[in-house]
């Protein structure tokens, strides 16, 4: 069973740092593209960043280009999201999601709240 | 960056059909987006329904089906029953670039 779980979230204050990991099993974990997906309090999905299965190519949205950085350790079966600078907007449930034969999974997210 | 649209909302009776639409501010929705459709419940993640336009997982019921339809991608609910009240969220690949539709809230009443 292809299982995520993210972690690393929690309340920071505007301008400030975070990293969340995400673990997978029930997977070759090397194989997919693996993204981070992003949910505002009552709003929709937005797509956050990507990274390939080998650690590039990597690609973000615009609204988090610069200030967020994706990785991934296979050997861990883990990917990251570094999130710097972070601004009042960012506040939101970040999911992680893998595509694996065209089905795309998700873990259940981790609330990332930027106030001060 | 392209977007794009679905209804915001969308009434259903039970066992009635309805239809959810994913349009693209770029022109016509083609195979070539690889549209996805999500079922996200209050408090859950999104679940997989639809992916590859029109392919099903083992765990979509039968009576969710996806296609193309008038330059869109298109999720029609035949028969719909309560559990299936949910937000709806359709997915388009632009270069391997993911674009969330705005999403879709199914009553059913």
């Amino acid at each position: 069973e292809v299982q995520l779980v993210e972690s690393g979230g929690g309340l920071v204050q505007p301008g400030g740092s975070l990293r969340l990991s995400c673990a997978a099993s029930g997977f070759t974990f090397s194989s997919p593209r693996m993204h981070w997906v992003r949910q505002a309090p009552g709003k929709g999905l937005v797509w956050v960043s990507r990274i390939a299965s080998d650690g590039t190519p990597i690609a973000y949205a615009g609204s988090v280009k610069g200030r967020f950085t994706i990785s991934r350790d296979n050997a861990r079966s883990t990917v990251y999201l570094q999130m710097n600078s972070l601004r009042a907007e960012d506040t939101a449930v970040y999911h992680c999601a893998c595509q694996i034969g065209g089905v795309v999974y998700w873990g259940r997210g981790t609330l990332v709240t930027v106030s001060s | 960056q392209a977007v794009v649209t679905q209804e915001p909302s969308l009434t259903v009776s039970p066992g009635g059909t309805v239809t959810l639409t994913c349009g693209s501010s770029t022109g016509a929705v083609t195979s070539g987006h690889w549209p996805y459709w999500f079922q996200q419940k209050p408090g859950r993640a999104p679940t997989t329904l639809i992916y590859d336009t029109s392919s099903k997982h083992s765990w979509t019921p039968a009576r969710f089906s996806g296609s193309l339809l008038g330059g869109k991608a298109a999720l029609t609910l035949s028969g719909a029953q309560p559990e299936d009240e949910a937000d709806y969220y359709c997915l388009l690949s632009f270069s391997d670039d993911w674009v969330f539709g705005g999403g879709t809230k199914l009553t059913v009443l």
